[in-house]
């Protein structure tokens, strides 16, 4: 079962420009995480939110959280050539693994 | 460390082979997990360990078994290779448990005709 979805499922922005996507999931969480996959290779962690957080930075990175609507994103500023991926959102809802989004594919144009 | 790591890159089968990817991690994580990755459709889960000897099913187990008879290594089994399990795969460890950030391989890409 899908829990959480992605939007957009892609984005193209010029380099230097802010990129922000979105994850919205169904039901109850115990945390949410974003993941990065650069194009075949395997996913690396970016962030985790638990669900009594609004918000959470690292770096250039701001992840925020509202369980009330069952949403999150995922801000990225000043993006580069190398922030090119697919950000994936992922639940923690208390179940044996995480529930994977779809996925949005994010193109950095130089 | 050299973290997770998955072999084979890639396999080609013929359906009705049989074979094992393997995955390994040297973190000492207690907690390991397959998943598979197909296109739209982000990545679902087939099984888990919370450490060794213990395994469980995940959300698409079906023509999949696994062991884990150490902590390190974590084989995934496909018994009888059907076009359907075209897939590719990813191991994932943790030090604990799906709550917390999970250290993913590079993934295995099966392609089963």
């Amino acid at each position: 079962s899908q829990q959480g979805e992605e939007d957009p499922q892609a984005l193209s922005i010029q380099e230097g420009e802010n990129a922000t996507m979105n994850c919205s999931y169904k039901t109850s969480i115990n945390n949410l995480q974003w993941y990065r996959q650069n194009s075949g290779r395997g996913l690396v962690h970016l962030i985790l939110i638990r669900s009594n957080e609004r918000e959470k930075h690292s770096g250039r990175l701001r992840v925020t959280l509202d369980t009330s609507k069952k949403s999150s994103s995922l801000l990225i500023t000043a993006s580069r050539a190398a922030d090119t991926a697919s950000y994936f959102c992922a639940t923690d809802a208390g179940a044996d693994g995480l529930t994977f989004g779809k996925g949005t594919h994010l193109i950095i144009q130089p | 460390n050299a973290g997770v790591t998955q072999t084979p890159k890639f396999q080609v089968l013929k359906t009705g082979q049989s074979m094992t990817l393997q995955c390994a991690q040297d973190m000492n994580h207690e907690y390991m997990s397959w998943y598979r990755q197909d296109p739209g459709m982000g990545l679902r889960l087939i099984h888990y360990s919370v450490g060794a000897g213990i395994t469980d099913q995940g959300e698409v187990p079906n023509g999949y078994n696994v062991s884990r008879s150490t902590t390190e290594d974590f084989p995934l089994r496909l018994l009888s290779a059907a076009p359907s399990q075209t897939s590719v795969y990813f191991c994932a460890s943790s030090p604990w448990g799906v709550g917390e950030t999970q250290y993913f391989g590079p993934g295995t890409r099966l392609l089963v005709l």
